[in-house]
Formats: structure tokens, sequence, C-alpha cells
């Protein structure tokens, strides 16, 4: 069955340097989300990507943020300056292009930044 | 704007009996989608089960079925059945209906224990 995979797995990183997580969605999806749970909390929506720009974004979503699909499999999560606040798990997830269609989740990017 | 609110932050079951977990949400949309979410220990967002609002009938997926309330705004799992490997954090989950890649809107999640 097709998934949606992430890169790295986990990553530690020191306050202020710069992050990119990637992700490789299903292939036949053409909506694409970055999620984020910071520990013990719940899942947030950070930003949906379609047609090479951005759908929607949330108040999460700040100037430190950017999104990219650089080739035709792959979409990054780029954090400019990392923050000890942007410690959480990062979840990638795509969907078919209909109304309420199941969105379908990686297994996650866990970032540290100390 | 959406909330979704599950009022069982913990709940355990012991294996092959039924539990129900609830959720509500807010919402003035009349066109929508729900969710039930798992994340077992491994922290993957996997999902248990699916709801259109616009459909009466309630949602079943083998062990899985929902009840879904829409003038009271409810929407529960029954896990019948319940087996170890269902141990996992369970979110509600809402979608709006308008247009295509819209957000899912999360609940706080209920922690299930499925004790032998």
């Amino acid at each position: 069955e097709p998934e949606v995979t992430q890169t790295p797995s986990h990553q530690v990183t020191q306050m202020g340097q710069e992050v990119i997580l990637r992700c490789v969605p299903i292939s036949n999806h053409l909506y694409f989300y970055w999620y984020r749970q910071i520990l013990g909390q719940k899942v947030e929506f950070l930003v949906s990507f379609y047609n090479n720009e951005i759908s929607e974004k949330s108040e999460i979503f700040d100037d430190q943020f950017s999104v990219e699909r650089p080739d035709g499999s792959n979409f990054t999560l780029k954090i400019r300056s990392t923050k000890l606040e942007d410690s959480a798990m990062y979840f990638c997830a795509s969907s078919r292009r209909a109304v309420g269609n199941t969105i379908y989740f990686g297994e996650g990017s866990w970032l540290t930044v100390v | 704007a959406q909330t979704v609110t599950q009022s069982q932050p913990e709940m355990s079951v012991q294996e092959a009996e039924t539990v129900t977990l609830s959720c509500t949400y807010d919402t003035s949309e009349n066109n929508y989608y729900l969710f039930w979410y798992k994340q077992p220990p491994s922290r993957q967002m996997i999902l248990v089960i699916r709801q259109e609002a616009y459909k009466q009938q309630n949602a079943t997926e083998n062990r899985f079925s929902v009840n879904f309330q829409k003038a009271a705004k409810s929407f529960s799992l029954k896990i019948s059945d319940s087996q170890l490997g269902d141990t996992a954090m369970y979110f509600c989950a809402f979608m709006k209906g308008e247009t295509s890649g819209s957000r899912l809107t999360f609940g706080e999640g209920t922690q299930l224990t499925v004790n032998p």
C-alpha cells in the first residue's frame, strides 16, 4: 500500500540553525500538508500546498517556515532559525484532489532543538 | 472556526471487551467530514474510520464503528473485541467539506490502554 515517507526520523539541532524536513507524498496525491505535534499536545495544522503554491496556512506558520516542492516527488519544510519551542514531531501528509478526501500521514520527523 | 473536544484524556478496557471514546465538535458548517485517527507508541498517525456528515448511516470498519449524531454534534468511536494492539492515543478530527485540500482540526486525544 502506498505511503507517505519522511526523513529524517529524528534530528537534533542547535537553536538558531536551519532545518529541512523532507517528505515523499503518495504518488497520485496532489495536496500536501505539514502538521506539528508538540509532546503531549494535539496535532496542529501548519500549511497545505497545492499546484506549487501554499493554499492555506495557520497562524503558527510564520516567516521562519517555508515549504517547497523542489522536484516531482519531494516536499520539504524548512525552518530558518530554529527556536527551543520548535521542538516537536512534524508530520507530512497528502491527499487526493477531492472534497473530503482522507489525509494520509507519514511516520513523522521528531525535531529536538537544544 | 471549528473546535473538536475529547473529554476523556485516558481510558482503559479489558481485552475482548467494548469501549466507546467520546468526541464532540462545534461548527456552523453543514457539509463536513469526521475522522478518527490512531497514534500508537510509534507515533504514526493512522486512519481508523471516516464519516461523511451528509450520510445518516454510521460508518463501520471491522471492529470499529461510530455513533454520529449530527444534531448533537457528537461523533463517538466504539471499539469492539478490544485487542492489545488497540492501545494508542485516539484523535477525533474535523474537516470542512466545501473545498478540496481542507485542513484537519484535531481534538486533544484520548489515551486508550487495553489490559490483558
